[in-house]
């Protein structure tokens, strides 16, 4: 079975730095979708960042991008310029790639609290 | 332009008592989902619709049933309400990529805080 991993379940960045956040997996599948959502204190939670991993280059959405590392099963994701806003529970996630299975399921690590200092 | 909406946004009531959360998505996915985020932030998937057939059932008390009328819409019925079953829920939708359009990312709802007297 699939498995998820956030070591770091807090992380503090000044803000305007940059934050990384670790994520690492465990499957025995090629293909499969990364995900990395974000939830703020309103509790809505927001996809950050897709990454299929099938695809050699790493994922970037504006400030966040992540560093794919297939082979170590790494998956993190790097803060530039962070900012007040950016304060929130993170959520690595992980689903198969799987054409004909219904299984749609999404696994899910424990997530890291990300605090920004002013 | 609400993408998934779920109702009532807070939900406070006793023990015992049956409640029922609604969610409805419009934007066209097949897929529709009900997690659970207990008090640590852990999110635990509970079922999964797909066309309106169940496809997920995780091992979740018989006390929670799902409801589908049709694809944009899965409700959440619980019976006997306990303390433990306190936690926020949500509603999460999906269209798979094999579908046209579809990048099989899950879209989520603002979340229902249950509360159990």
């Amino acid at each position: 079975a699939q498995t998820v991993t956030q070591s770091q379940p807090e992380m503090s960045v000044q803000e305007a730095e940059t934050v990384t956040l670790s994520c690492t997996y465990d499957t025995s599948e090629s293909d499969y979708y990364l995900f990395w959502y974000k939830q703020p204190p309103s509790r809505q939670m927001i996809l950050v960042i897709r990454q299929e991993a099938y695809k050699q280059q790493n994922a970037t959405e504006n400030r966040f991008s992540v560093n794919f590392q297939k082979a170590a099963k790494s998956f993190s994701l790097k803060i530039s310029d962070s900012q007040l806003g950016d304060a929130a529970m993170y959520f690595c996630a992980y689903r198969s790639y799987q054409l004909e299975d219904s299984n749609y399921q999404l696994i899910w690590g424990a997530g890291t609290k990300l605090i920004i200092k002013p | 332009d609400t993408a998934v909406s779920q109702t009532p946004k807070y939900l406070v009531t006793q023990m015992g008592n049956d409640k029922s959360i609604k969610c409805e998505q419009n934007l066209g996915h097949d897929t529709m989902y009900w997690y659970k985020q207990d008090s640590k932030k852990f999110l635990k998937i509970m079922f999964s619709y797909n066309n309106k057939e169940l496809i997920i059932n995780e091992t979740v008390p018989n006390r929670f049933s799902p409801k589908s009328p049709d694809k944009a819409h899965l409700n959440l019925h619980i019976n006997s309400l306990e303390l433990g079953d306190s936690a926020v829920y949500f509603c999460a939708s999906s269209l798979p990529s094999w579908r046209e359009g579809g990048t099989d990312t899950q879209y989520f709802g603002p979340g229902t805080r249950l509360t159990v007297l």
